[in-house]
């Protein structure tokens, strides 16, 4: 089945920087990639997804890409500011079920 | 709004009590899932439903069972609580073509 790996587990950045959390995944059958921005004692929300016909998008500060062929994707945020302060999850899936990844958490520093 | 909803939010109970979770959606999604959160573990699928007539076992599932009510409703059961199966519980839906939407969690705890 599915294997997400995410790295890194904790990542702190000064605000205005920029952030990058990276995933890998192992069935070459996933196709639609989706990450979620989970803040204190609240429900994952998704944040932004791609689909597995488009290598990179892009939504104001946060972008993400996708390289197929070596069965990674990259959540990229920029200008960080406090409020992006959360934990993020990365998933795959090929139309059945996702899998997550273990999480990022992201402390952004005034 | 449209929404998942999760009841109890909040559950502390005794070793080898049956627990009921509940979850109902206003989404129409056909999809509904039962996730649980342990830190620095992500989100491990417990049971999923395609439709009311379909129930699947997920990553996890000894110790749990589920039943789907109606298409708008799916419950979570631990038939006989264990402190290990201390976590929050999500629930969440999808129609099968975006990312799924989740409920607000259940923190259950057994002591």
């Amino acid at each position: 089945g599915e294997n997400v790996e995410q790295h890194p587990s904790t990542l702190s950045v000064q605000e205005g920087d920029s952030a990058v959390i990276k995933c890998t995944y192992s069935d070459s059958a996933s196709n639609y990639f989706p990450w979620y921005k989970q803040e204190l004692g609240k429900r994952p929300q998704l944040i932004i997804d791609i689909r597995s016909n488009v290598g990179e998008k892009k939504d104001q500060r946060i972008a993400v890409t996708l390289n197929k062929t070596a069965k990674h994707f990259s959540l990229h945020i920029t200008e960080t500011q406090p409020e992006d302060s959360a934990v993020y999850f990365c998933a795959a899936s090929h139309g059945q079920n996702f899998v997550f990844g273990p999480g990022t958490r992201l402390s952004v520093l005034p | 709004d449209a929404d998942v909803t999760q009841t109890p939010r909040n559950r502390i109970t005794k070793t080898g009590k049956r627990i009921m979770l509940e979850c109902s959606q206003t989404k129409g999604h056909d999809r509904m899932y039962w996730y649980r959160q342990d830190p620095g573990l992500g989100l491990r699928l417990i049971y999923y439903s395609f439709d009311v007539k379909d129930i699947n076992k997920g990553e996890i599932s000894d110790g749990y069972s589920v039943s789907r009510q109606a298409q708008a409703k799916f419950s979570l059961s631990l038939e006989s609580a264990i402190p290990n199966q201390t976590a929050l519980y999500f629930c969440a839906t999808s129609d099968g073509k975006v990312a799924q939407h989740f409920g607000d969690g259940t923190r259950l705890s057994i002591l």
